[in-house]
């Protein structure tokens, strides 16, 4: 089975600062990638996504992920920080699991705290 | 807008009481999810549906049950059996399976006195 590790439960950076998550996957294949986002109380929204062909994925708000197959991560990137940036951002995997097409794995998440 | 609406926002239940949880989506999707966040623990999978008439247990079923009676409902009933039930519990959908974009609805918090 499939398995997502978040190495970082809390990360602080300040606004205008370059950022980086972590995120490092456990799979036989190549899995599908995701990255979400979620503000304080409200459900998740999708950052970006990685199938397949180039390996730096772009999404929105600026971010961007790089898919290393060699390292089995996911690393999401974004090179200037945003107040608004300020949320717990989580890492998932999906793949084939015990016989179903149907399930993600995330990760615990890694929350951002952004410094004026 | 299309999208995935839950009801309530909060609610607030005695302790060894049924109660369930809505959620509704209008984007056509046949796959629908419930996930409970619990603080440092990430989104675990409760039940999923592929269609309807048709769901399978997720990782933490126990103490859950859920219906797929119309493809875009899929309530979530939190039984008396569910130990800890306190929890943020959140509502997806996507066109198909792990392949597809899950699309998330606002979440319910539910707080057992």
């Amino acid at each position: 089975a499939q398995s997502v590790t978040q190495p970082d439960i809390h990360i602080t950076v300040s606004e205008g600062a370059s950022l980086e998550l972590r995120c490092n996957y456990s799979y036989g294949a190549t899995p599908y990638l995701f990255w979400y986002v979620q503000s304080p109380g409200q459900g998740l929204q999708l950052l970006l996504k990685y199938f397949s062909g180039d390996t730096l994925v772009q999404g929105i708000k600026g971010f961007e992920a790089e898919f290393k197959r060699s390292q089995s991560s996911f690393n999401l990137r974004k090179p200037s920080v945003h107040w608004s940036d300020a949320a717990e951002y989580f890492c998932a995997v999906g793949a084939e699991s015990g016989g179903s097409n149907y399930k993600l794995t995330f990760g615990k998440g890694t929350l951002l705290t952004v410094n004026p | 807008d299309g999208g995935i609406t839950q009801s309530p926002k909060y609610l607030f239940r005695k302790e060894g009481q049924n109660v369930t949880l809505s959620c509704e989506q209008n984007l056509n999707h046949d796959a629908m999810y419930w996930y409970r966040q619990d603080p440092g623990q990430g989104l675990r999978l409760i039940y999923y549906s592929q269609i309807v008439n048709d769901f399978q247990k997720g990782d933490i079923a126990e103490g859950y049950s859920v219906s797929r009676e119309k493809k875009e409902s899929f309530p979530l009933t939190v039984t008396s059996a569910q130990k800890n039930p306190t929890a943020f519990y959140l509502c997806a959908s996507s066109i198909n399976g792990y392949t597809d974009t899950q699309y998330f609805g606002p979440g319910t918090r539910l707080t057992v006195l």
